[in-house]
C-alpha cells in the first residue's frame, strides 16, 4: 500500500543549529502538507506545497516538494527552543484530495 | 472563524467500560471531519472520516465506532474498552475552500486501565 516516510526519527540540535526533515512518498503526490505537534499539543497546519519544484519559506523554514512530488524537506534555519516538537508530512491518499496519509514524524529536540 | 472543540480532555476507563468521544466544528459548513488514534511517541493512525451526515468510513477494523448525527459534530464509540484502546484521540476537520487541509482539535488522552 502507500506509503510516506520520514527521516530522522529523531533529532537532537544545539540551539542556533540547522535541522532538517525529509519525507519520501511510494507514489506520486498532488501536494504535500506539513504539520508541526509541540510536546502535549496537537497537530498544527504548517503549510502545503502543490507544484513540482516548489519552494516555500517562512521566516525560518524553508520547504521543498521534489521534481517528482515524492519527497519534501523542512529545513530549519538557526533553529530555537521554540521549534522543539514533531514535524509531520502528509500527502493525499490515491485520489482522494481530503484523505491523508501521515508520515512518521521526526522529533526535534533543541538543546538551549 | 473555525474553531473546534473535543471533550473530555483526558479520560481514565477500566477495561470492558463503554466510550463515547465527542468533537464539534464550528464556524465552517459541511466540513470533512475525521478521527485519528495517536500512540505515544507515534504517528497518526487515521480511524474514520466522514464526508457527510450519516456517512462514515472505516479504516482500520476495531473495536471502535463513529457516528455523525449532525453536520458539526462527529462521535466515536465503544461498547467495550480494550488495554490496546488507549492513546491520544484527535479529531480533525477539512473543508475544500481550504485545500483539505487539516485542523485538529486539542485531542483527549484516553488511558485504559
Amino acid at each position: 500500500g502507500q506509503q510516506v516516510m520520514q527521516i530522522p526519527q529523531y533529532q537532537h540540535v544545539q540551539e542556533g543549529e540547522d535541522f532538517t526533515t525529509y519525507c519520501n512518498s511510494s507514489t506520486t503526490l498532488s501536494n504535500i502538507q506539513w504539520y508541526k505537534q509541540r510536546p502535549g499539543g496537537h497537530p498544527v497546519f504548517l503549510i502545503q506545497l502543490v507544484k513540482s519544484g516548489e519552494v516555500k519559506k517562512q521566516k525560518r523554514l524553508t520547504f521543498q516538494f521534489g521534481e517528482a512530488k515524492k519527497n519534501s524537506s523542512l529545513h530549519i534555519t538557526a533553529t530555537q527552543t521554540t521549534d522543539v516538537g514533531t514535524y509531520f508530512c502528509a500527502g493525499p491518499v490515491g485520489g482522494s484530495s481530503y484523505k491523508l496519509i501521515f508520515g512518521s514524524g521526526t522529533r526535534l529536540l533543541v538543546r538551549p | 472563524s473555525q474553531t473546534i472543540h473535543q471533550w473530555p480532555a483526558t479520560l481514565v476507563q477500566p477495561v470492558g467500560s463503554p466510550l463515547s468521544l465527542e468533537c464539534t466544528v464550528e464556524g465552517t459548513s459541511n466540513p470533512n471531519l475525521y478521527w485519528y488514534r495517536q500512540a505515544a511517541g507515534r504517528g497518526l493512525q487515521l480511524l474514520f472520516y466522514s464526508v457527510g451526515i450519516g456517512q462514515i468510513s472505516s479504516e482500520v477494523p476495531q473495536n471502535l465506532s463513529a457516528s455523525r448525527p449532525q453536520d458539526r459534530q462527529f462521535i466515536l464509540s465503544s461498547k467495550k474498552l480494550l488495554l490496546s484502546d488507549s492513546g491520544f484521540y484527535l479529531c480533525a476537520w477539512s473543508v475544500r475552500q481550504f485545500s483539505y487541509e487539516q485542523y485538529f482539535g486539542p485531542g483527549t488522552r484516553l488511558t485504559v486501565t
